[in-house]
């Protein structure tokens, strides 16, 4: 079974330039998440789908991240214009959301960002 | 913010010794995992303990669960080279709720 798919792997761009990340799922994960993670840092929650829905985008920085996930399955993350710190690594997870039940979360290997 | 810190932040030991490493948090949960990640890669899941457990264990894993304390320990025994990587607790507060602490990174010296 294929796992959680993420691209590009890395990418460098210049400061106010737009990016996006594109995330494809385990198939059948309801769930998707979105994670960003500093340098020596731990994984920080973006944004969380249920299917289509955004159920919690507490954390997005709203005047310029967005995400979207059509049709309940991939997923992009898009930064516009992005900034010096948004320097990190994007991480996609995926689960299978079952009632009463512990739903772990499946990690993609990540994009590494670089804004110079 | 992140809900949980890992103690301590790094870890040097010789193959064949184990390893604890903590994990304090600050609010009620209603599970608490450990993941490890290794240099580049993405997370994967070790194991869950729920609240109203007090110790689980899954190969040479053993995790214990304090909730008066708000912590939780990760023993690995008999590391190997292979367990280089950097630990994480997470906290779940119900449903979908995740927050990572802040990472042990783990050295095993051949």
């Amino acid at each position: 079974e294929a796992g959680v798919v993420q691209s590009p792997r890395y990418k460098i761009i210049e400061k106010k330039q737009p990016v996006a990340f594109w995330c494809n799922p385990i198939s059948g994960h309801n769930t998707l998440y979105w994670y960003r993670q500093n340098l020596g840092q731990g994984p920080e929650l973006l944004i969380r789908y249920e299917n289509e829905e955004a159920v919690d985008d507490s954390q997005l920085p709203k005047d310029r991240f967005s995400a979207e996930r059509l049709k309940g399955v991939d997923s992009t993350l898009k930064i516009q214009p992005a900034e010096l710190g948004d320097s990190a690594v994007y991480l996609c997870a995926s689960s299978l959301t079952r009632r009463a039940t512990y739903n772990e979360q499946f990690f993609g290997p990540g994009t590494r960002l670089t804004v110079l | 913010s992140q809900q949980g810190e890992e103690d301590p932040q790094a870890l040097s030991i010789q193959e064949g010794e184990n390893a604890t490493m903590n994990c304090s948090y600050k609010t009620s949960i209603n599970n608490l995992q450990w993941y490890r990640q290794n240099s580049g890669r993405g997370l994967v899941h070790l194991i869950l303990i729920r609240s109203n457990e007090r110790e689980k264990h899954s190969g040479r894993l053993r995790v214990t669960l304090d909730t008066s304390k708000k912590s939780s320990s990760l023993l690995i025994t008999a590391s190997r080279a292979a367990d280089t990587a950097s630990y994480f607790c997470a906290t779940g507060k119900g449903g979908n709720q995740f927050y990572f602490g802040t990472g042990t990174s783990l050295t095993v010296i051949p």
